[in-house]
């Protein structure tokens, strides 16, 4: 099984807004990824978690906190958005990170609508 | 820096008439290639991973080739639900996390 899940599948917050994005992967996959995506345009990464630590964050800004509960839940906690934030939110799992090419997989995502 | 370059952006095509896609891609060493379909508001669907210039990896109408510069996404016979994005990535063996991804080919298949 190959399956990544996220929650919730849409969300509509004000700017003022305080809200978590949730992913979850059963894979005993040890990577976690947070992505972007703009319409039309690749994902662009924004965090990655190798063995529940924080490995690179691309220079997100603070209004975007993520949290690794345990090595299967990766969290995104959102607060004072802006509107040009409004994207498709992608996690995604790797066997780990280092050594061999590992794939990621992909969640469907959560669509991000800021008002 | 890595860059990946995908063509054409668009591709339009008669159900059953074959043709490729194609990314082009600069890397300080190649770690792993690798192609992903994505639907339209879904997340990016993992297709293929390819390591080594002439490996060559098959998934139903679905054939990816590696040259030292460039990878071929062939697709046979297409039907309509072949119809989506193709995105290509890139991992240097300089990098332990990240994929540069292409801008990807939006393939469309008329019944």
């Amino acid at each position: 099984d190959t399956e990544v899940t996220q929650t919730p599948k849409h969300l509509v917050m004000g700017m003022t807004n305080k809200k978590s994005l949730k992913c979850e992967q059963h894979m005993g996959h040890r990577a976690m990824y947070w992505y972007k995506q703009k319409a039309k345009k690749p994902p662009e990464l924004m965090f990655v978690y190798s063995y529940e630590k924080l490995s690179i964050n691309e220079s997100v800004p603070s209004r975007f906190s993520p949290e690794c509960p345990n090595s299967s839940l990766l969290n995104l906690h959102l607060h004072a958005l802006q509107p040009e934030d409004s994207a498709l939110y992608l996690c995604a799992s790797s066997q780990g990170t280092g050594g061999l090419s590992y794939e990621q997989y992909f969640g469907p995502g959560t669509r991000l609508t800021v008002t | 820096e890595d860059q990946v370059t995908q063509s054409p952006e668009a591709l339009r095509l008669q159900e059953g008439e074959s043709s490729s896609l194609n990314c082009s891609y600069t890397v300080s060493g190649l770690r792993g290639l690798f192609w992903y379909r994505q639907d339209p508001g879904k997340g990016p669907e993992f297709l293929f991973t390819l390591y080594s210039a002439g490996e060559e990896k098959e998934k139903e109408r679905l054939k990816a080739t590696l040259t030292k510069k460039e990878s071929f996404l062939h697709i046979t016979a297409p039907k309509p639900e072949d119809s989506a994005t193709y995105l290509c990535a890139v991992q240097a063996r300089s990098n332990d996390y990240k994929l540069s991804f292409g801008a990807g080919t939006t393939v469309t298949v008329r019944a």
